[in-house]
């Protein structure tokens, strides 16, 4: 059975900084990789997506890699702004056509 | 830009009845799906659909639930007789005019269910 792992759990950080999050998958055979954003109380908006044949996906500030071999993905956010707070969550696609998601990052990003 | 739409946004109900969650899916997609999250947990598949049956769904869809495209627009989730540890945040979501496999699934915002 997929495993989604995310971490940290939690992260705080500056305005600026530029961040790492990441994601662990135990069944290396997933169709795709997606990031989505969650805002408290919200429903989920992608933000990229990768198939299992990419290395990576670029969109504005964010940068997502794919190691599908040794099922790991990492999220970068360049320069990071107080707007980026919100939950971000891995999820990948398996036979089924479903998705297993991992628990979510919660990043916060002071002024 | 089309979006997923559900109603109704809130929903609380007493332990035993009967509760129906709409969805509007984007008009051209031909797959559907059901989520739910409980509070504080990871998001949660429940059920896919293609092509007027469903296609996979997970053992939390028991026969307690069913799932219906009554017209060429709505898709439902009913709950015959709501427990309270059906209690979460149900997302309805749709995708692919081609191969799911190759593109994203786009969610609504979301059931927030309450069962007391």
């Amino acid at each position: 059975k997929q495993e989604v792992t995310q971490i940290p759990a939690a992260l705080s950080v500056p305005e600026g900084e530029n961040l790492v999050l990441n994601c662990s998958f135990t069944d290396s055979a997933i169709y795709n990789l997606q990031w989505f954003r969650q805002d408290p109380g919200k429903g989920l908006t992608s933000l990229l997506l990768i198939q299992s044949s990419q290395r990576e996906q670029t969109s504005g500030r964010l940068n997502a890699s794919l190691d599908k071999s040794s099922g790991r993905s990492t999220l970068y956010i360049a320069a990071s702004q107080p707007g980026d707070s919100a939950t971000y969550l891995c999820a990948v696609l398996n036979a089924g056509n479903m998705l297993t998601f991992g628990g979510g990052t919660r990043l916060m990003v002071k002024p | 830009e089309p979006e997923v739409t559900q109603t109704p946004s809130h929903q609380v109900t007493q332990m035993g009845q009967e509760v129906i969650l709409r969805c509007v899916p984007i008009s051209n997609h031909l797959y559907f799906y059901w989520y739910r999250q409980i509070l504080g947990q990871k998001v949660e598949f429940l059920v896919s659909f293609y092509n007027n049956e469903i296609s996979e769904k997970s053992e939390i869809f028991d026969d307690q639930f069913s799932v219906e495209r009554p017209d060429g627009s709505n898709f439902t989730l009913k709950i015959r007789s709501t427990k309270l540890e059906d209690s979460a945040m149900y997302f309805c979501a749709s995708g692919a005019r081609g191969d799911p496999r190759g593109e994203t699934q786009y969610f609504g915002p979301g059931t927030r269910l309450l069962v007391l």
